[in-house]
C-alpha cells in the first residue's frame, strides 16, 4: 500500500498477556518510529529505527517493551506482561530519512486495551 | 529539552470562516522544525504543514498557513475558509533538525459548525 499500515487496528488483551503490534512502513523509508498516545494527550516517542537497528529506544517505558525491525522494513512492537496502564493508541511512523525538514508519515495506529 | 504548549483544548468555528490554532514552543536548539498534524476520529496523523526555524517566509499549503513568530516562539496554524471536514484534533510538534524525535503538544479539538 501507499501509506503506513498498522495491524491490528484494535487489540483487547487480558492483564499479564503478551501482545505484538505490527507496522509496515512506506516502501523505501529507512527511518521508522513508534509513538504512544494516551487519552487526551499528544503522541510520545518510544523508539526509533534507522534500517534494522534501534538507534534510540530511550522512550520505551520499561523492559516489558521491546521492538524489532529485522529486515529494515516491517517492525514489531512487543509488550510482555501487559498492564492496564499500557492501554493507549500505538502509532507507527516512517520517513525517508531521519533528520531535516522531512515529515514523518503516520499509520492509523493500534488501539490497545488491557482489561 | 523541547516543549510544545497548545493552550486551546477546544475551538469552534463557523463553516467558511478562518480560524487560528495557537502553538508556543520552547527549545534551546538553534535549528529546528515545526510541524502541524491533523488527527481525525479515524486516528491517523495527517501531516499539514512544516516551518523551518531559518525560513524567512511563513509556510503555506493550500488553506493552511503557519504564522511563525520566532522571537515570541510561536507557530500558530491558520485555516482559511473552514470546511466541515476540518473538524478534528490538531497537534503542533517540533523537532531538532539534527534529530528525529517529534515532541507534540496536547492538541486542540476543532469543531466546524455548519
Amino acid at each position: 500500500g501507499a501509506g503506513v499500515s498498522q495491524t491490528p487496528s484494535n487489540k483487547v488483551t487480558e492483564k499479564g498477556k503478551y501482545v505484538e503490534l505490527r507496522c509496515d512502513p512506506i516502501s523505501g523509508h529507512t527511518a521508522l518510529y513508534w509513538y504512544r498516545q494516551s487519552l487526551g494527550q499528544g503522541p510520545e516517542f518510544l523508539i526509533y529505527f534507522q534500517g534494522t537497528g534501534a538507534a534510540d529506544d530511550s522512550g520505551l517505558p520499561n523492559d516489558r517493551f521491546f521492538a524489532v525491525r529485522p529486515e529494515g522494513s516491517v517492525s514489531t512492537l512487543k509488550i510482555q506482561r501487559t498492564e492496564r496502564g499500557d492501554s493507549a493508541v500505538y502509532l507507527c511512523a516512517s520517513s525517508l530519512r531521519p533528520g531535516g525538514p522531512t515529515e514523518a508519515f503516520f499509520g492509523q495506529g493500534t488501539r490497545l486495551t488491557v482489561v | 529539552a523541547q516543549k510544545i504548549t497548545q493552550t486551546q483544548p477546544g475551538m469552534f468555528v463557523q463553516e467558511k470562516e478562518a480560524v487560528t490554532l495557537d502553538c508556543t514552543y520552547d527549545t534551546s536548539d538553534q535549528s529546528y522544525g515545526l510541524f502541524w498534524y491533523k488527527q481525525p476520529s479515524s486516528g491517523e496523523m495527517i501531516f499539514l504543514i512544516y516551518q523551518g526555524s531559518y525560513d524567512e517566509q511563513n509556510a503555506t499549503e493550500g488553506r493552511y498557513s503557519l504564522n511563525f513568530q520566532k522571537a515570541r516562539k510561536s507557530a500558530n496554524l491558520v485555516i482559511s475558509a473552514s470546511q466541515l471536514g476540518d473538524s478534528a484534533m490538531y497537534f503542533c510538534a517540533m523537532r531538532d533538525l539534527l534529530n528525529y524525535k517529534l515532541t507534540f503538544g496536547k492538541g486542540t479539538l476543532l469543531t466546524v459548525n455548519p
